[in-house]
């Protein structure tokens, strides 16, 4: 069983350009979240879906950003105009929900991303 | 408003020594689900313990081990005899109850073990 893959591990880019992540979960995990984590803070959450579905977005996420988990299994975030203030370490988590909600979240590794 | 507060911002201790982090939380909800990760120089994020608001038995798991205390909304991390590989950030977490899914993280609290 492989953990959750996230790709590119690192992206910089120059202010105003468009950026694409991609998030693996854990084969099988119907829940998939995005965090945002900057430097010496927590993760702090943008966004999830259960399979298809997006359940829920954070006031974080503002209108450049837009997620997608198209058949259920991996996601893409998109950052449209990237702004400095978007640099940041993007994590992804995945979790199985059934009929006992436990809801423990396994993480990736995270993509870097720095904008110039 | 859910918040989680870790006061201590980074801990050094000597190899073998043991230490423990602090978080406390804040929280409205009855049910609710407290966590700790660790987090490598590598950047993944570990699970290490879950523990849910009606269950306030203390865990011990090899050289970690966990004290819960409603009473004082302490969810406090104990490591004993500290290790090298020990060392990495720590995060508390707290997600509310099965309808809530965003988790709130603490600030974490850097641990340095040295040699």
């Amino acid at each position: 069983d492989t953990g959750v893959s996230q790709n590119p591990r690192h992206k910089i880019t120059k202010r105003g350009q468009n950026v694409t992540f991609r998030c693996d979960p854990i084969s099988e995990h119907n829940r998939l979240y995005w965090y945002r984590q900057t430097l010496g803070q927590g993760p702090e959450f943008l966004t999830y879906f259960q399979n298809e579905a997006q359940l829920e977005k954070s006031r974080l996420l503002s209108d450049r950003f837009s997620a997608e988990r198209p058949k259920g299994s991996f996601s893409t975030l998109e950052i449209q105009r990237t702004e400095q203030g978007d640099s940041a370490m993007y994590l992804c988590a995945s979790s199985l929900v059934g009929k006992v909600v436990t809801d423990t979240q396994y993480f990736g590794p995270g993509t870097r991303l720095t904008v110039l | 408003a859910q918040k989680v507060t870790q006061a201590q911002t980074e801990i050094s201790v000597v190899e073998k020594e043991d230490v423990t982090l602090d978080c406390v939380y804040e929280t409205r909800d009855t049910t609710y689900y407290l966590f700790w990760y660790k987090q490598p120089p590598s950047g993944e994020l570990v699970f290490l313990i879950r523990r849910n608001s009606f269950d306030e038995q203390n865990e011990i798991s090899g050289r970690y081990s966990w004290n819960f205390q409603k009473s004082t909304s302490s969810f406090n991390f104990t490591i004993t005899a500290s290790q090298v590989v020990d060392s990495a950030v720590y995060f508390c977490a707290l997600r509310k109850d099965n309808y809530g899914q965003n988790f709130v993280f603490g600030p974490g609290t850097r641990l340095s073990v040295l040699p």
